[in-house]
């Protein structure tokens, strides 16, 4: 089955620097990759995805890159802010398979 | 439109009980998915629903069990509790494949 790994477990950024956040998967058929961000005491939200057929996607100051060849995506997080402080989770699936979760990032947003 | 709800928020419970967590999913979906969240583990699959069929099944034992109704809300019930199932548990729903959208969870104490 599917197993994804995610780097690092911690990331502690100044305040107005960029965060990357890297995922890794093992299924070459995974072609979903949604990534969720978890403000403490609340839910995952999601926050982008991307599909196999694209190799980028921005949303302001979020980006997700997608390299299908090495199997990894990661999360681009431009001018950070203290809101953005959270736990970033990446997950990847096919189909209607479940989607399988990374263990998880804490950023730290130092202002 | 209302997002994903999930009854009731809390529960404290003593080993060898029962417990029955609801899920109610966003108007219109079909498919909910329920997760297991601990600190070490992260998310891991419980099961998923659709159209009131189990669709998908994670590595839990036969205590985890679950079921959806008509009107597509899902409980998922846990029997003989143990110290272990201690967790936040969350589920969510989605409309078109794949993308999915969370409960605020129910946090289960198991004493």
């Amino acid at each position: 089955g599917e197993n994804v790994e995610q780097h690092p477990s911690t990331l502690s950024v100044q305040e107005g620097d960029s965060a990357v956040i890297k995922c890794t998967y093992s299924d070459s058929a995974s072609n979903y990759f949604p990534w969720y961000k978890q403000e403490l005491g609340k839910r995952p939200q999601l926050i982008i995805d991307i599909r196999s057929n694209v190799g980028e996607k921005k949303d302001q100051r979020i980006a997700v890159t997608l390299n299908k060849t090495a199997k990894h995506f990661s999360l681009h997080i431009t001018e950070t802010q203290p809101e953005d402080s959270a736990v970033y989770f990446c997950a990847a699936n096919r189909g209607n398979t479940p989607l399988v979760f990374g263990k998880g990032t804490r950023l730290s947003v130092i202002a | 439109k209302a997002g994903v709800t999930q009854t009731p928020r809390y529960l404290i419970k003593t080993r060898g009980q029962q417990v029955t967590l609801s899920c109610s999913p966003i108007s219109g979906h079909r498919s909910v998915s329920w997760y297991q969240q601990t600190p070490g583990q992260g998310l891991q699959f419980l099961f998923e629903y659709f159209s009131e069929t189990q669709r998908n099944k994670g590595n839990f034992p036969g205590r985890f069990s679950g079921r959806q109704f008509s009107n597509s809300r899902s409980e998922m019930n846990v029997s003989t509790l143990e110290l272990g199932d201690s967790a936040l548990y969350l589920c969510a729903s989605s409309l078109l494949e794949q993308t999915q959208y969370f409960g605020p969870g129910t946090r289960l104490l198991v004493l």
